[in-house]
């Protein structure tokens, strides 16, 4: 089975702080995303990448930045945490195959 | 991109089967149709795709008429264990386009015993 981790199940950080959130994929997929969840408003893509050390802006980047070095490792960062950035965050991959994504378990990130 | 629309809310009853519906109307040629299953504190899983008339696998089956402009999952003999919100997706989904995927709200299914 394709497995996506996800570094952290929870994890609480203070205004400010730079935050590391990694995701790693054992499949050798070319494509990985990140999303953030929040009650109401569905899942949001942040970010996408389909190459190693390519990137894309979804439909919310701003407060967000990535990392692709390595194929099976994509990195978000937060680079100054702000509090509207408590969220659920999924990370996903794919081969390219249609529509098919395997997401992690996700990170619960609170934002003191 | 492709836009969808799905109920907010069902409820069920264990043993039932269940229909949502999904509204898909500026839908283009080469999307696919994509559903997903999250339950609470779990990334999405996905359920099954088509691209037209009905599929069918071990979970759902995926019916889309010829116009392609909704389409309807149908989960047979719903359980307790079945209570998550589901996502219909359309998209073109080949490399780096696979970033205009869009998930909405879903529909949240409640089995009820």
């Amino acid at each position: 089975d394709v497995k996506v981790t996800q570094s952290s199940r929870y994890l609480v950080k203070r205004t400010g702080e730079k935050v590391f959130l990694e995701c790693v994929q054992d499949m050798d997929h070319e494509n990985m995303f990140w999303y953030r969840q929040d009650p109401g408003l569905g899942l949001r893509l942040i970010y996408f990448s389909y190459d190693v050390k390519m990137k894309e802006k979804g439909d919310i980047p701003e407060g967000y930045s990535v990392s692709r070095e390595k194929k099976e490792r994509f990195s978000l960062i937060l680079e100054s945490a702000s509090t509207n950035q408590t969220s659920m965050y999924l990370c996903a991959s794919t081969t390219g195959e249609v529509g098919k994504l395997f997401f992690g378990s996700g990170t619960q990130l609170s934002v003191l | 991109l492709a836009k969808t629309t799905q109920p907010i809310s069902m409820d069920s009853y264990e043993g039932q089967e269940v229909n949502i519906t999904c509204s898909h109307n500026n839908i283009a040629t080469n999307d696919y149709i994509t559903w997903y299953q999250q339950f609470p504190s779990q990334g999405p899983r996905f359920i099954i795709q088509g691209y037209k008339t009905k599929v069918t696998n071990e979970v759902a089956s995926l019916f889309i008429p010829a116009d392609r402009k909704s389409s309807t999952l149908s989960l047979p003999r719903v359980s307790l264990s079945d209570t998550a919100v589901y996502y219909c997706l359309v998209g073109d989904n080949y490399g780096g386009s696979q970033g205009n995927l869009i998930f909405g709200k879903g529909t949240k299914l409640s089995v009820k015993p």
